[in-house]
């Protein structure tokens, strides 16, 4: 049972380069999302899928895109990165409906937009 | 005014203290409350939840001050695996079933030394 598994764990963008990072679940979750963590920040919301098929913004969208592929995985896509988006970003999903705890987080993607 | 706030730290105890950490909130219409558990360069993790009645788990007693809006975690005979950054974590409920938020602290970290 891996749980939550994110890639990659680490990468380096250029300014304006695109990238996706892949999530994915086999807990059977419904709920899905992704947060950004900055130093002196807590964690920010950037977008959340309470179920399949739907996606909503969270506290700190512009810039990012996501798609919830089907229940098991949702994808989040830098158009074009920017070193604002420096960050280490954690994908995590739960089951007690949408924001619920306990939230089941993902190892995490350290980026680093240059 | 942040949301939540924590003091950062970090708090460094030897083996064995006594700590208690606080964790303020601001929104009146929070509905629960938990404690995280964040070790270095690794994701979050629950630690536990609190309940309105205060509860213990083992070493860990966590409480609820609805009136002053804060919630407090007390790690008893600390051990040095105890060493992380502790998350405060407040769930403000929406108007329907469907909407919400999860609100997090920017940590307090905890250095328990030998």
């Amino acid at each position: 049972n891996a749980g939550v598994t994110q890639t990659p764990k680490f990468q380096v963008l250029k300014t304006g380069q695109s990238m996706t990072l892949q999530c994915a679940q086999d807990m059977n979750h419904n709920s899905m999302y992704w947060y950004r963590q900055d130093p002196g920040m807590g964690l920010r919301l950037i977008y959340y899928s309470a179920s399949e098929g739907t996606t909503d913004k969270g506290e700190v969208p512009n810039g990012y895109n996501v798609s919830r592929l089907n229940k098991r995985e949702f994808s989040l896509r830098l158009e074009s990165a920017a070193p604002s988006q420096t960050s280490v970003y954690f994908c995590a999903s739960s089951d007690r409906g949408l924001f619920n705890s306990p939230l089941h987080f993902g190892n995490g993607t350290r980026l680093t937009v240059t | 005014r942040k949301e939540v706030e924590q003091d950062p730290g970090p708090f460094n105890v030897p083996e064995g203290a006594t700590v208690a950490f606080n964790c303020t909130y601001s929104n009146s219409a929070s509905q629960s409350f938990f404690w995280y558990r964040q070790d270095c360069r690794k994701e979050p993790k629950l630690l536990m939840s609190v309940y309105s009645s205060g509860n213990e788990d083992g070493r860990f007693t966590a409480q609820l001050n609805r009136a002053s809006q804060y919630i407090s975690l007390l790690i008893r005979d600390s051990k040095l695996s105890d060493s992380a950054t502790y998350l405060c974590v407040v769930n403000v409920h929406g108007g329907s079933s469907n909407t919400g938020k999860l609100i997090f602290g920017q940590g307090t970290t905890l250095q328990v030394k030998p």
